[in-house]
């Protein structure tokens, strides 16, 4: 079956640099989440998209922006990159439902893995 | 505020023995339960989830979990451990509205030794 898409798997940058990671969701799922993942740290949200809309927003920094496109695909885009932003950089992605709760899972890339020189 | 808890950084178990990854949980109205699992350089993958229903949640691999509201709890458990399931074990909540983003707990790696 198909999964979540990541490019790149590895990005390594320099500070004050910018960076662009993509995700490509599974097939028909319509939201979009991103997740930084810090060594040996559990997942943080950043921040999360409904069909091309903002839907949550979370620890992300003012330095950081994302989208979601008219194929679902996502951007997260980091710019004036400091050490502090070395980290596993996940997408997830879901149906999303009506009616009674939340009940879909998160479905996760293999992540991006960005490192700061 | 909704948010998970892992009393244990790390759980060791012989080969073949059961294990329990313990999780308990702090929400609001009801809680909406996850677990997953991560392997070296790999992203999270889905193990289960508790919504509603039956108290033991199956999933994948063997795995389930038991939801316990008078103690909330939601621990991990399989009656025969795996050399292959030694990895980092995450639970996670949700809220119950739309698509609200998971909050995870800190992890707790487990070790299965053969």
């Amino acid at each position: 079956a198909a999964g979540v898409i990541q490019s790149p798997r590895h990005l390594i940058k320099e500070k004050r640099e910018t960076a662009t990671l993509k995700c490509y969701p599974i097939p028909r799922h319509d939201t979009v989440y991103w997740y930084q993942q810090g060594p040996g740290q559990d997942p943080q949200f950043l921040i999360s998209f409904y069909e091309k809309m903002q839907s949550d927003k979370g620890s992300i920094p003012d330095r950081f922006s994302a989208q979601q496109f008219s194929d679902y695909h996502s951007e997260l885009n980091m710019s004036s990159l400091e050490l502090g932003d070395s980290a596993l950089y996940f997408c997830a992605s879901s149906l999303r439902t009506t009616g009674e709760g939340s009940n879909q899972p998160q479905h996760f890339g293999d992540g991006t893995r960005l490192s700061i020189l | 505020a909704q948010s998970v808890a892992q009393p244990e950084d790390q759980v060791n178990v012989a080969e073949g023995n059961p294990l329990t990854v313990k999780c308990t949980y702090s929400v609001s109205g009801n809680p909406y339960l996850f677990w997953y699992v991560q392997y070296p350089n790999r992203g999270l993958q889905f193990l289960l989830k508790y919504i509603t229903g039956d108290n033991l949640v199956k999933g994948s691999y063997g795995f389930e979990a038991e939801f316990n509201k008078s103690q909330t709890s939601f621990h991990l458990k399989k009656p025969s451990a795996l050399v292959s399931d030694s990895a980092l074990y995450f639970c996670a909540v949700r809220g119950y509205s739309g698509n609200t983003p998971l909050v995870f707990g800190k992890g707790t790696r487990l070790s299965v030794i053969a």
